[in-house]
């Protein structure tokens, strides 16, 4: 049974870049979640889809977007990149209003 | 004040020894609690989840939570250098999780 699975697993952009980042979560899982993860920091939240939509939204500027599709994979865009942007960029699914999320292994996202 | 709170550490323990770890939270709304241990490099994984009064006990692990201080607590028995992780406690409020900054565990043989 495969787990949450993230792509790519690094990338380094150029400031001023545009940037998407995928995940497919667990199976029987429809709820994902982003989480942006500094070095040293726990995780930040970002945002939450269920049913195709933003459920929930994190302190994170309008460049963070994102999607979910029909079959609950999602994606995370971020634009403008800026070198704060630098970080490791989890994502999390869950069951519905189940207990805890599941961590993919995450995407380490290098900024220059 | 930040809204989940730990020690960032390191905690430094003996092998075999109790690990106990600390974590407060300021959103009394907060309906349950989780801990993840996070090693260095890698995702968070779930160690436990507990959302009443009292301890919560998993093999070598305990949780305990105490809502009228707003505080969850973590203890380790039996410490293995295996165990040398950071751990992160973690607050769930509607939808989300809110993170601590994670207690940096270092388990000496």
């Amino acid at each position: 049974d495969a787990g949450v699975t993230q792509s790519p697993t690094h990338l380094i952009k150029t400031r001023g870049q545009q940037v998407t980042l995928r995940c497919s979560p667990k199976s029987g899982h429809d709820t994902v979640s982003w989480y942006q993860q500094a070095l040293g920091q726990g995780p930040q939240f970002i945002f939450q889809y269920y049913e195709e939509e933003e459920r929930q939204r994190g302190n994170f500027p309008d460049r963070f977007s994102g999607h979910q599709f029909p079959n609950y994979s999602s994606e995370l865009n971020v634009n403008a990149l800026l070198l704060g942007d630098s970080a490791l960029y989890l994502c999390a699914s869950s069951p519905g209003q189940g207990w805890g999320h599941t961590f993919g292994s995450g995407t380490r996202l290098t900024v220059v | 004040q930040k809204e989940v709170e730990q020690n960032s550490g390191p905690l430094s323990v003996p092998e075999g020894a109790i690990a106990s770890l600390n974590c407060t939270y300021s959103d009394r709304g907060s309906q349950s609690f989780f801990w993840y241990r996070q090693y260095s490099g890698k995702s968070p994984e779930l160690i436990m989840f507990i959302y009443s009064n009292g301890d919560k006990e998993d093999g070598r692990f305990t949780a305990q939570l105490n809502k009228a201080s707003q505080y969850v607590s973590l203890l380790i028995r039996d410490s293995q250098p295996s165990d040398s992780a950071t751990y992160l406690c973690a607050v769930k409020a509607g939808n989300k999780l809110t993170f601590g900054g994670g207690t940096r565990v270092l388990v000496k043989p």
